[in-house]
């Protein structure tokens, strides 16, 4: 059946630095990924979504590219902030009978240290 | 506008009691969404609605959980009887009918603990 996979469960890193978070899916439909952002004791609100391979998908300092060819939508920042420090979803949705089900990962708590 | 409800924001029950956790969709959404939270499990889908009318029931949740939705502003998620490992964060969320790449907005969640 279809799955998102998140391998971290935690990544802890010191402000300035710069992150990866992974996701990779399986899917026999077209797919169509999103990431999830949820700040303590807040709602989780989409970060970011894509459905187009290869194409770079950027929204508050973040992007990810959907890869196709190898099943990935990893996160991506060039320098992390304080702020950043939340759990981070990622999901996916498959172009079906079921396309209203999004599936979501496990999730990653991203921890930015002073 | 306002975005999803849910009330309550805590509960704390009795094992064996029945609670009713309660959410109002963004106005105009169709579908709307219950899932419980937890550390180990994630996200878990309990039940969804498309127009009010029942699409996923949640497999194996349909023992003790039953989500309702009387109406196109209003749901509601009922567990009985509550047993200890129910505690957990629920959350509902909505999003616009019929469209798999729709953005799903969640509500600020209740938190269960069943003692």
């Amino acid at each position: 059946g279809d799955s998102v996979t998140q391998t971290e469960g935690l990544v802890t890193l010191t402000k300035g630095l710069p992150v990866m978070l992974n996701c990779t899916y399986q899917t026999t439909y077209s797919p169509f990924l999103f990431w999830y952002v949820q700040h303590l004791n807040e709602a989780p609100k989409l970060l970011l979504k894509s459905s187009t391979d290869n194409k770079r998908t950027e929204h508050q300092g973040f992007y990810a590219t959907l890869h196709k060819s190898s099943s990935s939508f990893h996160l991506q920042k060039s320098s992390v902030q304080l702020s950043d420090s939340a759990l981070y979803f990622c999901a996916l949705s498959g172009l079906d009978t079921n396309a209203y089900k999004v599936i979501f990962g496990k999730g990653t708590h991203l921890h930015v240290l002073p | 506008d306002a975005g999803v409800t849910q009330t309550p924001r805590h509960e704390v029950a009795e094992k064996g009691q029945t609670i009713i956790l309660k959410c109002e969709p963004v106005s105009g959404h169709n579908d709307l969404f219950w899932y419980r939270q937890t550390k180990i499990q994630g996200l878990e889908l309990l039940s969804y609605f498309r127009s009010k009318s029942l699409m996923e029931d949640g497999g194996a949740f349909k023992d003790r959980f039953k989500a309702e939705m009387l109406n196109s502003s209003f749901s509601t998620l009922k567990i009985q009887p509550t047993e200890p490992k129910d505690s957990a964060v629920y959350l509902c969320a909505s999003s616009q009918q019929g469209q798999f790449y729709a953005e799903q907005f969640f509500g600020p969640g209740t938190r269960l603990t069943v003692l």
